[in-house]
């Protein structure tokens, strides 16, 4: 079973430039999720999407970040504009989604690395 | 909202030693409980989960842990580590009901030496 893909694998930018990352989960995942790890930190969770809907956006910065799951499937994250506090790993993860809801794993990317400069 | 403390940022062991990484939240409910592992160049992986009934779960690669709801913990142990144990091991948690997004700590990153 091929895991969870995500492009660009590293990214170098300028800030106040924009940037999108693109994630592609396991086939057949309905629930997917972007998280942000900061070097030296876990990673914080930035929106979760059931197939192509929004569950849980809270901790994201709309300000400046979005994100989309047009057809229920691959998903891009979007930095317009990019800041240098942005710099991480940001992290695709999927998950099965089953009848009983909630004992089936996550499954993480491999991740793309973001510096700001 | 749930947080998750690691209490050794950097643990530093010989082969053949005995391992036990700390792991402590905060969040009043029912919660399930995760340790993952990210080897040098690879991503996340599952090592163990507890949602409920025994407290002692075993994971992959020799790795358990048990959950103490009155301590808010989740230790991880391993009674021997070997030098590919090497990695960043992080403990996460996920609140019983509701969006199921994970809350990670920070991470320790174990070193085994040869």
């Amino acid at each position: 079973e091929a895991g969870v893909a995500q492009s660009p694998r590293y990214k170098i930018i300028e800030k106040r430039q924009s940037v999108a990352f693109w994630c592609n989960p396991i086939s057949g995942h309905a629930t997917l999720y972007w998280y942000q790890q900061i070097l030296g930190q876990g990673p914080k969770l930035l929106i979760q999407f059931q197939n192509n809907g929004v569950v849980d956006d809270s901790q994201l910065p709309k300000d400046r970040f979005s994100a989309e799951r047009l057809k229920g499937v691959d998903s891009t994250l979007k930095i317009q504009p990019a800041k240098l506090e942005d710099s991480a790993v940001y992290l695709c993860a999927s998950r099965l989604k089953t009848l009983s809801g909630r004992t089936d794993t996550q499954y993480f990317g491999p991740g793309t690395r973001l510096t700001v400069l | 909202a749930q947080s998750v403390s690691q209490h050794n940022h950097h643990v530093i062991l010989s082969e053949a030693a005995s391992l036990e990484l700390g792991c402590n939240y905060s969040y009043g409910g029912t919660v399930n409980l995760f340790w993952y592992v990210q080897y040098p160049g690879q991503h996340l992986q599952l090592l163990l989960k507890y949602f409920s009934g025994d407290p002692l779960v075993k994971g992959i690669k020799g790795f358990e842990a048990e959950f103490i709801k009155s301590k808010f913990s989740f230790n991880l142990r391993k009674p021997s580590v070997q030098w590919s144990d090497t990695a960043e091991y992080f403990c996460a948690v996920r609140p019983g009901g509701g969006a199921d997004g994970l809350t990670f700590g920070k991470g320790t990153h174990l070193i085994i030496q040869p």
